[in-house]
């Protein structure tokens, strides 16, 4: 079965502290893996995919086949990185996204 | 840059209404999917469509329905509609060939 797994519901860190959010992932096809960010009262939209390896908004995600993962990494928060996270996983029969239940992320001075 | 409008960003509605939310997207896309958010529950699709008049179901269809007449237009049906469809409701497109979805603004739907 397609899933994605997103552990933590909240993480919340200070300033420039480094933010890691966990997804892991099950599907047997080559997947294609995402990242989804929604500010407050804004729309949900793209911040990674795998498939680009860009850096944007200083975060970065590695797709790890072995560990089934694609955690989404930042070495120093902002407050403006306080937001709604969402992981997903896209697959090669090119349906509907499977989405994580989302991690808040809080960052405080 | 790609657009998806949907038609309210708040309704409220009474229980056993029938109930319309629109969407309406500029890019000429192929698929247009509708989902629900929920505090906990993250992202569960309710319909997708792939083409103009076709329409599959999601993880929880129950309760709705969908309209495809024209591409660029997704209607998501609630027959008659319950408290537990309080929700926010997310409109989707993506082209073919192309995994990545674009995301309307969400209606938040309270059903009283």
């Amino acid at each position: 079965a397609q899933r994605v797994t997103q552990p933590e519901k909240l993480l919340s860190v200070f300033k420039g502290a480094p933010v890691e959010l966990k997804c892991n992932y099950s599907y047997s096809g080559s997947p294609e893996l995402f990242w989804y960010v929604q500010y407050s009262r804004q729309r949900l939209q793209l911040l990674l995919r795998h498939i680009s390896r860009e850096s944007i908004k200083g975060f970065t995600a590695d797709l790890n086949k072995g560990e089934t993962s694609f955690h989404l990494k930042k070495p120093f928060a902002q407050e403006e990185d306080s937001a709604m996270y969402y992981c997903a996983l896209g697959n090669q029969a090119g349906t509907a996204l499977i989405f994580g239940k989302g991690t808040t992320l809080s960052v405080s001075s | 840059d790609v657009k998806v409008t949907q038609s309210s960003r708040y309704l409220v509605k009474r229980t056993g209404e029938k109930v319309f939310l629109e969407c309406v997207q500029d890019m000429d896309h192929e698929n247009m999917f509708w989902y629900r958010q929920d505090p906990g529950l993250g992202l569960r699709l309710i319909y997708f469509s792939y083409d103009v008049k076709m329409k599959e179901k999601g993880d929880i269809p129950e309760g709705y329905s969908v309209s495809r007449e024209k591409k660029e237009r997704f209607s998501l049906i609630l027959e008659s509609a319950s408290t537990n469809q309080t929700s926010m409701y997310l409109c989707a497109s993506r082209p073919s060939g192309n995994n990545e979805q674009f995301f309307g603004p969400g209606t938040r739907l309270t059903v009283l």
